[in-house]
Parts: C-alpha cells; sequence; structure tokens
C-alpha cells in the first residue's frame, strides 16, 4: 500500500531557532499534499495544502512567514518551522493525496505520515 | 460549510462487546465521510469511506458505517471489540471547494478503551 514517510519522528529545539520536517510518499507521487497540526488530546487541524511546483495555500490563521512550505518534487513536502517558540511545540502530522490509480479500494485518499513531535525549550 | 461532530470524547467497552462511535455531518453538498484511526503516537490510517455509493459502508478490521442521510449521522460500529481496537477514532468529511484538490475536516476523536 501507499506509505507516507515523516522525518525527524521527534525533535527538540531551543527557543528561536528553526525545524525543517520532511514529508514524503514513499511508493506514489503526490501532486498534492497536506500539513496538520494536533495538539495534546485534540483533534488535526489542517495547516496548509502544499503543490508541487507551486506555492502552498495557507489556512486562516496560520501565518505563512513562520511555516515555510516547500514541494519541490512529486515525493516530498518540506515543512520549516521559522523562530520557533515554545507555543509551536505540537504533532506535526503530513499526508499525501495519491491517485484514483495508487488508491484503489478507496478511490482519492489521503495517506498520512506517522507524525513528527515537536518540542520546543 | 462543512463539519463534523463526535459526540462522545471517550468509549468504554468490554472485548467481545459491540462498539458504537456516533458522528453526526453537516454539509452543504453531497458529503463524503471517512472514519479514521490514529494508534498512540502512530499516524492515521483510514477505515472506510463514503462517496455517495452504497450507504452502508465496509472497512477494515470488521468496522462498518452506515450514512444516514435523514439523521445525517455516519455512525462507526463493530460487532465484536478486539483490545487492539483502543485507540483515538477520527469522522472526517471532505469539504470540496471546487477543482481537486478537497479538504478534510476532522471531528475532535473518539477515545475508545477496550476492557478485558
Amino acid at each position: 500500500g501507499a506509505v507516507v514517510s515523516q522525518h525527524p519522528s521527534w525533535v527538540i529545539c531551543k527557543s528561536g531557532t528553526s525545524v525543517k520536517i520532511e514529508c514524503r510518499s514513499l511508493d506514489f507521487q503526490a501532486t498534492t499534499m497536506f500539513w496538520y497540526r494536533q495538539f495534546p488530546k485534540q483533534s488535526l487541524m489542517l495547516m496548509a495544502t502544499s503543490n508541487e511546483g507551486s506555492k502552498a495555500t495557507y489556512e486562516q490563521g496560520v501565518e505563512k512567514d513562520k511555516f515555510l512550505i516547500n514541494h519541490a518534487s512529486l515525493t516530498l513536502s518540506t515543512l520549516t518551522v521559522t523562530s520557533a517558540h515554545p507555543e509551536d511545540s505540537s504533532f506535526y502530522i503530513c499526508s499525501a493525496r495519491a491517485s484514483l490509480r495508487t488508491s484503489g479500494r478507496f478511490g482519492y485518499e489521503q495517506y498520512f505520515g506517522p507524525g513528527t513531535r515537536l518540542t520546543v525549550t | 460549510a462543512q463539519s463534523v461532530t463526535q459526540l462522545d470524547s471517550h468509549v468504554s467497552v468490554s472485548e467481545g462487546t459491540p462498539v458504537l462511535l456516533r458522528c453526526n455531518y453537516s454539509s452543504s453538498y453531497s458529503p463524503s465521510l471517512f472514519w479514521y484511526v490514529q494508534h498512540p503516537n502512530k499516524g492515521l490510517q483510514l477505515l472506510l469511506k463514503y462517496t455517495s455509493a452504497a450507504t452502508l459502508v465496509k472497512g477494515i478490521n470488521g468496522f462498518e458505517a452506515e450514512f444516514k442521510k435523514s439523521e445525517t449521522s455516519f455512525h462507526l460500529t463493530k460487532p465484536s471489540a478486539h483490545m487492539s481496537d483502543a485507540a483515538e477514532y477520527f469522522c472526517v468529511v471532505s469539504a470540496f471547494y471546487g477543482g481537486a484538490t478537497n479538504k478534510l475536516i476532522f471531528g475532535t476523536g473518539t477515545l475508545l478503551a477496550v476492557q478485558p
């Protein structure tokens, strides 16, 4: 089946530094990837939609200059948290939208990565 | 606008007994609805999906859900719970904004506990 990986799985950084998180579709191409944030015991909130070769589309309230998204290839999207602060500590999850052919039984589907836990001290 | 409401934040069942996780939706369009499961510190896995075909949808691991338009519900059921079913379950609606990119809107989640 379609697999999405994220790296790193967890990271601790100091306040004011930047952190890059990678999201890769391992066995399929994804023109569209999504970035979500999940606070403890809460649901996933969509941050932005990443489209290969074009600018990301950010949800209302998400600072595009703080959360930089790059989708340079059909299998890789990156999220960079710039000048991180403790309130940015969260679980960041990406997903990759697979085509009908890849998804098979479920048609168009988003496949989720395992998540990256970011802790800013 | 599309939204989903999961009526229970926590559900506890005994192993071998039925599971019912409730979800109501709101949508201006004919919705696509999903149930995802998230095990601790893991990513999300799709259990099943409704896309205007059969109203009773069968998914993986013995789960199924029934789309009821008159009740705007999409409850998830399983006849017999296993210990491995203990996880967080999310009801999700796909919001269509035109074009090929559909956004997923997540419910607040239901934590299922399975007692031995």
